[in-house]
Parts: structure tokens; sequence; C-alpha cells
């Protein structure tokens, strides 16, 4: 069975730096890769995911997203972060065989003016 | 707007009752997903429909049940509810209801059960 964990529940920083969120997963082969963001009193949006080819991904909103094989990781960061991305992330994987996804627990992203 | 209508967004509800929640897919989706999500167990997956058949199933209680319809719809049904229930529970739907095929999730709705 495939997991994610994503190790930090909380996270915040400076508007202005720079941000890294964690995803780990666990799964036999490599699966899709995908990171959400739902903010408040809102639904989840696909920010980027990850298939196959480049290992460094890009997104919407300025994201990107490293896969690491060797790690089973699919770290989030963004260069410059902006108050309006506060919001919780989600990243999740999905078997390439599979119709379902799995997602983490989440991380909540709180920014300092 | 991700085109995925959820209705009712709240509903509050005493134990033991029962309770519809509705989904509109996006246009040209033809698989339809529902997710919990709380507190305490985070977004787990409860059902998948494709063009009105179940396609898999999750931690879905058997006091829950769901159905797609004919014009691509679905609904959740919840019956004699525990307050242990309270969630925000999401739809999402897929074209293809593949993993290769990006979710487009609703805004939920809010269960509360009092």
């Amino acid at each position: 069975a495939q997991s994610v964990t994503q190790p930090d529940i909380h996270i915040t920083v400076s508007e202005g730096a720079s941000l890294e969120l964690r995803c780990n997963y666990s799964y036999g082969a490599t699966p899709y890769l995908f990171w959400y963001v739902q903010s408040p009193g809102q639904g989840l949006q696909l920010l980027l995911k990850y298939f196959s080819g480049d290992t460094l991904v890009q997104g919407i909103k300025g994201f990107e997203a490293e896969f690491k094989r060797s790690q089973s990781s699919f770290n989030l960061r963004k260069p410059s972060v902006h108050w309006s991305d506060a919001a919780e992330y989600f990243c999740a994987v999905g078997a390439r065989a599979g119709n379902m996804l799995t997602f983490g627990g989440g991380t909540r992203l709180m920014v300092k003016p | 707007d991700s085109g995925v209508t959820q209705t009712p967004k709240h509903l509050i509800t005493a134990t033991g009752q029962r309770v519809t929640l509705r989904c509109s897919p996006r246009s040209g989706d033809l698989s339809v997903y529902w997710y919990q999500q709380s507190l305490d167990q985070g977004l787990q997956f409860l059902i998948q429909y494709y063009n009105g058949e179940e396609r898999a199933k999750g931690n879905i209680l058997e006091r829950f049940s769901a159905q797609q319809f004919p014009d691509l719809h679905s609904e959740l049904n919840l019956s004699s509810l525990e307050l242990g229930d309270s969630a925000l529970y999401f739809c999402a739907s897929s074209v293809s209801g593949t993993t290769n095929s990006p979710l487009h999730f609703g805004n939920g709705t809010r269960l509360t059960v009092t």
C-alpha cells in the first residue's frame, strides 16, 4: 500500500523568505506525485504534478518541486513567499496503474509580514 | 472556480439522523470521488464512481453509501450519524478516473453532528 508523510504540521516563514515543504512517500515503484493547496474555506487546488522525465517540475503560483527517487521525496519549494501563500499544502501519491490518490496529513503554512 | 459544485455548504444535524450530500462534477468529467477531511484523520478517500459504476472503495463506513446518477451527479448518504462523523466532505471529479487525470475539488460540505 502507498503512504505519504509530511513531517511538518505547521511552518511559519516571513514574507519574502524562501520555502521548502517536505514530502516523503512509500511505494514499491515510482508513483505519480502531486502537490495540492487548500485555502481557508476552499477545496484543494492542484499546484503541480510529476509523472516522469525531468525531476524538477514547475507549477502554478511560482512553486516547484523536485522528485528524488533515492530519498523517496517530493519536496515543494518557492523562492520568495507572499502573504497570499498562507494555506494548507497536501502532498499526494498515486499508483501508475491506479485510480485514486493517497494524501499526506498536510502542512499548514503561515506567513509573517 | 474548479467547476465542481457541492451542496449544501453546511449541514447541522443530530445524532442518529440521515443526510444526503450532493455533488455535480466539472463538465466533461466522468469520475467522481468522495473524501472526508477531519482534524484527526486528515483527508481520507471514501469511494469513487466512474460513469455511474463504483470503481474503488476506501475507508467508507457501512452506514455510508453513495451513487452516481446517469447525469453524472453523485450523492453521498450518511445514516445513523454519530458525533465522530462531523467533518468536511469533499467531492472531486476527473476526466478518466485514473491517477494521471488531475482531480478537481469542490469547496466541500461541512457536516456538524450534535
